[in-house]
């Protein structure tokens, strides 16, 4: 099934300290998964993604872990800085038909200063 | 990297009449746009895919007859909001998928009075 945003719910992490946000997926199917950033008013922001041949992917402060057994994806930023407040979703992507991408609840992630 | 440029950013409009929002892709061809829509506090839902040259393919729930798109080129696709009502209300976001990833527009804040 699709996975449906009803409520946004909030993680508040010190300054400084690593954020751990996690999301879970729906469909077994989806091989292609996206975590996205959303400031207020703004369109999502691409953040880090990873295939389904991968369980772990590292960028700039940034490290997404997926487990396919359990279909969780997570994000962990470290070092939180404030411009790092904002709302992020983790997205899935099926492959095969056409290239839709399913959005996830969101996490509005609050960095306290 | 690519640009997705989406305008207006806001509009306000009386209810009953109708309103246009652009999305284009500003250096490179999409054949592709999608259209979400997103309520406050809530996640991005997408409601139709936008295909240069062809009818969109809307999601279950969304009135075709109410949410018209048209992408009548490889980098424009326009989302018409007929009749609007106070319940249309929403921010609406479109995306396109060049080589780099998915990309996302700054989304338009309607909101029908």
């Amino acid at each position: 099934g699709e996975s449906v945003g009803l409520h946004l719910p909030t993680l508040s992490v010190q300054e400084g300290d690593n954020s751990i946000i996690n999301c879970a997926y729906s469909n077994s199917a989806s091989d292609y998964f996206i975590w996205y950033k959303q400031e207020s008013g703004k369109g999502p922001q691409f953040i880090i993604d990873i295939r389904s041949n991968m369980d772990k992917r590292q960028g700039q402060r940034v490290t997404v872990l997926l487990n396919k057994t359990v279909k969780h994806l997570s994000l962990q930023i470290a070092a939180t800085q404030p411009g790092d407040s904002a709302v992020y979703f983790c997205a899935e992507n099926r492959s095969g038909g056409y290239q839709k991408v399913t959005f996830g609840i969101g996490t509005k992630l609050q960095v306290i200063p | 990297g690519a640009v997705v440029s989406q305008h207006p950013s806001r509009v306000i409009c009386k209810s009953g009449t109708s309103v246009k929002i652009e999305c284009r892709s500003l250096d490179f061809q999409a054949t592709t746009m999608f259209w979400y829509r997103q309520f406050p506090k809530q996640s991005l839902m997408l409601m139709a895919t936008s295909n240069e040259g062809s009818k969109a393919t809307y999601e279950q729930g969304v009135e075709k007859d109410k949410f018209l798109i048209n992408h009548a080129s490889l980098t424009l696709s326009t989302l018409t909001v007929t009749s609007a009502h106070p319940e249309d209300s929403s921010f609406y976001i479109c995306s396109a998928l060049p080589p780099g990833g998915y990309t996302f527009g700054s989304g338009t804040r309607l909101t029908v009075v």
